[in-house]
């Protein structure tokens, strides 16, 4: 079992472009957490989702980031219009279910936004 | 809501003494609280979690619910263990959310 996945492991963008970051959970693994880290802080919960539902989105900022986790393939975040604010690690975690269970943790995507 | 507070960002010893990393927390309900590891170049990885009650590489901690509290101990430092550490806490209500500290580096120096 490869772990989690996550690609690019760096991202540099454009003030303006989107970004994609993806993650494929381990195998088995049916539900997916994304967190971000800004510079000198924690990590900070974003958004939870099992395939093709949101389940708790309450961490993700209300405009230009969406999630999605899909039937077939990995769990996407995106980001429209980013700007210098939205430079962070961005860590995805999978589990196999939702309660009682550790969560796996990817080795992030370093998005720089120049 | 729920915090999770580490008060060191940073914390050195030296090789063979004693480490206490701290970790306060505020739920209103029955949390779950877990250690996380981050060592160089490495993902996070989980330590250790209080229901196990069990020592991971030389590692404790303890939930005390009077002080709201669940430091990581080790009797004796050694230099494989500087790494970046995060409390982190899990809510009855909120699935395999976590909710993290800010994160201590340790550095134990030879």
């Amino acid at each position: 079992n490869a772990g989690v996945m996550q690609n690019p492991r760096h991202l540099v963008r454009r003030r303006g472009q989107e970004a994609r970051l993806r993650c494929s959970p381990m195998k088995g693994h049916s539900h997916v957490y994304w967190y971000r880290q800004l510079p000198e802080e924690g990590l900070k919960f974003m958004v939870y989702l099992q395939k093709e539902n949101i389940i708790d989105e309450s961490g993700m900022p209300k405009e230009r980031f969406s999630a999605e986790f899909p039937k077939e393939g990995p769990s996407i975040l995106r980001i429209q219009q980013v700007v210098r604010g939205d430079s962070a690690a961005y860590f995805c975690a999978s589990s196999p279910r939702d309660k009682n269970t550790e969560a796996f943790f990817g080795q992030g995507t370093r998005l720089t936004v120049v | 809501a729920q915090r999770v507070t580490q008060p060191e960002k940073l914390l050195s010893v030296f090789k063979g003494a004693p480490v206490e990393l701290k970790c306060n927390y505020s739920y209103s309900g029955s949390p779950e609280l877990f250690w996380y590891v981050q060592y160089s170049r490495q993902r996070l990885q989980l330590l250790l979690r209080h229901i196990s009650r069990e020592s991971i590489k030389g590692f404790t901690a303890d939930l005390n619910k009077g002080e709201t509290s669940f430091h990581l101990k080790k009797p004796f430092a050694q230099e494989e263990d500087s790494a970046m550490y995060y409390c982190a806490l899990r809510g009855e209500t909120s699935g395999s959310r976590l909710t993290f500290g800010e994160g201590t580096q340790l550095t134990v120096n030879p």
